[in-house]
């Protein structure tokens, strides 16, 4: 069973807080990815990382920085939270399939006051 | 400008009677199309793909049309079930790229 862990379900916090969401997979996939979920507004991929300590900009990756120091983990973070950073946040890995299926992690949900 | 558009943002249906959601796209180069469901608080699952090369792909109660000269696909659920009620999500996959294209969403409200 593929598994992707995020680290917290839920967050809250002020803004101008620095906030990390971890990442985890088990499946030893050289590519990880985070998006961003808002209603109306679909699935947004914020950055994604195709090795250890490479990472390539999204569609939306202002306001954001990654890091991948190890290939199992995935690192977003927000240097300085704002209001417009409450959102859901999900990290996803290829399931490895010609579909480009991608494999999702239970989602973080993170509001900024 | 969005490359995978789903223009309803939502839709009910009776329970027992088809779900039709609709995508369209503006990208001629993808070769795979993906639908995936989600619930609240939770990661999006994969229902169904359909490869470029198709027109129509079936699993179960599920069945992805796809026209490539109307850039328009569908997801069809026949018979729909309360456990339906969820947001699905268009996708669409480039040729050798490893990024995947969301559209925004279609809600869908399956009526006992």
């Amino acid at each position: 069973d593929v598994k992707v862990t995020q680290s917290s379900r839920y967050l809250v916090k002020r803004t101008g807080e620095k906030v990390f969401l971890e990442c985890v997979q088990d499946m030893d996939h050289e590519n990880m990815f985070w998006y961003r979920q808002d209603p109306g507004l679909g699935l947004r991929l914020i950055y994604f990382s195709y090795d250890v300590k490479m990472k390539e900009k999204g569609d939306i990756p202002e306001g954001y920085s990654v890091s991948r120091e190890k290939k199992e983990r995935f690192s977003l973070i927000l240097e300085s939270a704002s209001t417009n950073q409450t959102s859901m946040y999900l990290c996803a890995i290829p399931s490895g399939g010609a579909n480009g299926e991608l494999f999702f992690g239970e989602g973080s949900r993170l509001t900024v006051l | 400008d969005q490359q995978v558009k789903q223009n309803s943002p939502s839709l009910s249906v009776q329970e027992g009677r088809i779900s039709i959601l609709n995508c369209d796209y503006t990208n001629s180069m993808f070769d795979y199309f993906l639908w995936y469901k989600k619930y609240p608080a939770e990661g999006p699952t994969f229902l169904i793909s359909i490869s470029s090369i198709k027109d129509k792909n079936e699993d179960g109660r599920f069945t992805v049309f796809l026209n490539k000269s109307a850039k328009h696909l569908s997801l069809h659920i026949v018979p729909s079930q309360p456990g339906d009620s969820a947001v699905y999500f268009c996708a669409a996959k480039g040729y050798r790229d490893d990024k995947i294209i969301f559209g925004k969403g279609t809600r869908l409200h399956i009526l006992p």
